[in-house]
């Protein structure tokens, strides 16, 4: 079975400072890794993806993650954070050949003035 | 690309009663998929379609539920017999159907069970 581990279910940063939010997961097999913001009252909105290749990978809005294999981990990173960047964001795995997601619980960054 | 959608946003139910939800996806999208989210948790998978077909089902797709696609393009998620425990956010996401690609999430409808 697979899943999926948020530790840090809020991280308060402020303005302009850079974040991280850690992303470790366990699977017996291969996934791919995806990256998703949730605003207020919207629906999950995909900031980045890793399906294979380079392990650094560059999202919108600034963000990018990085997908450590030894590690099991797909910390998702931003050098400098906007006050609009305050959400929920949420790290999930999909493993290879399934189509389902399952999802961590949550980390919900509040951006600070 | 109009997105997909989902309606109602907002449904208060007694217990005990029935309710339906509609998600239409981005047309063409061949995937379909239910996912419900309770306060302080991510989105818990519940079901998914190839077109018509529903392909897997959660275990905590009780038999009070039940999800159709029947055309392949919009799908209903109908709860018998509310629980409270049913209140939640109710997603729907779809895609083209290929492996790893990401899904399109809609804006979700919030049931809660009174």
């Amino acid at each position: 079975a697979q899943s999926v581990t948020q530790l840090d279910s809020q991280v308060p940063v402020f303005e302009e400072a850079p974040v991280e939010l850690r992303c470790n997961y366990s699977s017996s097999v291969s996934v791919y890794l995806f990256w998703y913001v949730q605003y207020p009252n919207q629906g999950l909105q995909l900031l980045l993806k890793y399906l294979s290749g380079s392990t650094l990978v560059k999202g919108i809005n600034g963000f990018e993650a990085e997908f450590n294999k030894s590690q099991t981990s797909f910390h998702l990173r931003k050098p400098s954070v906007h006050i609009s960047d305050t959400a929920e964001y949420f790290c999930a795995v999909s493993p290879s050949g399934t189509y389902k997601y399952i999802f961590g619980t949550g980390t919900r960054l509040k951006v600070l003035a | 690309d109009t997105g997909v959608s989902q309606n109602p946003r907002h449904k208060i139910t007694k217990r005990g009663q029935n309710v339906t939800f509609r998600c239409d996806p981005i047309s063409e999208h061949n995937r379909l998929y239910w996912y419900r989210q309770t306060l302080g948790q991510g989105p818990e998978f519940l079901t998914y379609f190839q077109n018509e077909a529903q392909l897997e089902k959660s275990r905590l797709l009780s038999d009070r539920f039940s999800a159709e696609r029947p055309k392949g393009s919009f799908s209903t998620l109908e709860i018998q017999r509310t629980e409270q425990g049913d209140s939640a956010m109710y997603l729907c996401a779809s895609n083209p159907g290929n492996s790893g690609n990401e899904q399109y999430f809609g804006p979700g409808t919030r049931l809660t069970v009174t």
